[in-house]
């Protein structure tokens, strides 16, 4: 199986600051057929299911702010809120796709400082 | 809109079975261009994905989960549907269902989600 590990756990950011999260794979998630990422990113907030942001690991999905980006390649990727508000409070997961067991990271949660 | 509608008992009882079905609403299960899944997450704790299934019935199921896990497809309802065998308390989760685009790896990424189910197994 591929493991996902993030990092931080948790994260406290000020309002309209930088947040970064990390997701690194125990192997490579570069597809070299198609020089693609098999890398996702989500969100998720209390109560609710996660919301797809990111996939191709820098592809924003339909609809999600430009405030999010994804970037990375192999096995070291970075979610990048570059001005977090009040409503990006959520945890944040990572998942790959390269194989089955499709498989996710542990999340980070991010707060407001 | 594509909407996704999980269903099923909310309460299980240990060495029992859990059977959750999922009513695709706004599109078609048969549309050849995703897969389907179910993913769980017991409270407090991350994600784990269940399985996966094409309309035509071909299947992808977490090796962790394998032996005690059956999913299928109802085209006719536009459903499909979670069994999971010999539960115990560490199945206490949060279930949701949802699509997965097709890749060049069959399996890719969970959009859009049900609003979830949770099934607690205890007697």
């Amino acid at each position: 199986d591929i493991v996902m590990t993030q990092s931080p756990d948790s994260l406290a950011v000020s309002l309209g600051e930088r947040a970064t999260i990390n997701c690194k794979s125990s192997q490579s998630l570069l597809y070299r057929s198609n020089n693609e990422n098999y890398l996702t990113w989500y969100q998720q907030k209390p109560g609710q299911p996660p919301k797809l942001l990111i996939y191709w690991a820098s592809t924003r999905d339909s609809g999600v702010p430009d405030r999010f980006s994804g970037s990375g390649s192999g096995t070291d990727f970075t979610l990048t809120i570059s001005s977090l508000q009040a409503e990006d409070v959520a945890v944040y997961y990572c998942q790959q796709f390269y194989s089955t067991p499709l498989t996710f990271g542990g999340g980070t949660k991010v707060e407001i400082k | 809109q594509l909407q996704l509608q999980e269903s099923g008992p909310g309460l299980v009882k240990p060495s029992g079975t859990l059977s959750l079905s999922c009513t695709v609403s706004g599109g078609s299960i048969s549309s050849g261009d995703y897969y389907w899944g179910w993913i769980r997450q017991p409270p407090g704790k991350g994600l784990e994905w269940i399985g996966s299934i094409y309309y035509l019935g071909n299947t992808y199921y977490n090796p962790s989960l394998k032996s005690r896990v059956t999913i299928s497809v109802d085209t006719s309802k536009n459903q499909f549907s979670l069994k999971l065998d010999s539960v115990t308390a560490a199945d206490t989760a949060v279930y949701w269902c949802a699509r997965l685009p097709v890749t060049g790896t069959d399996l890719s990424w969970f959009d859009p989600w049900g609003q979830g189910t949770l099934v607690t197994v205890s007697s």
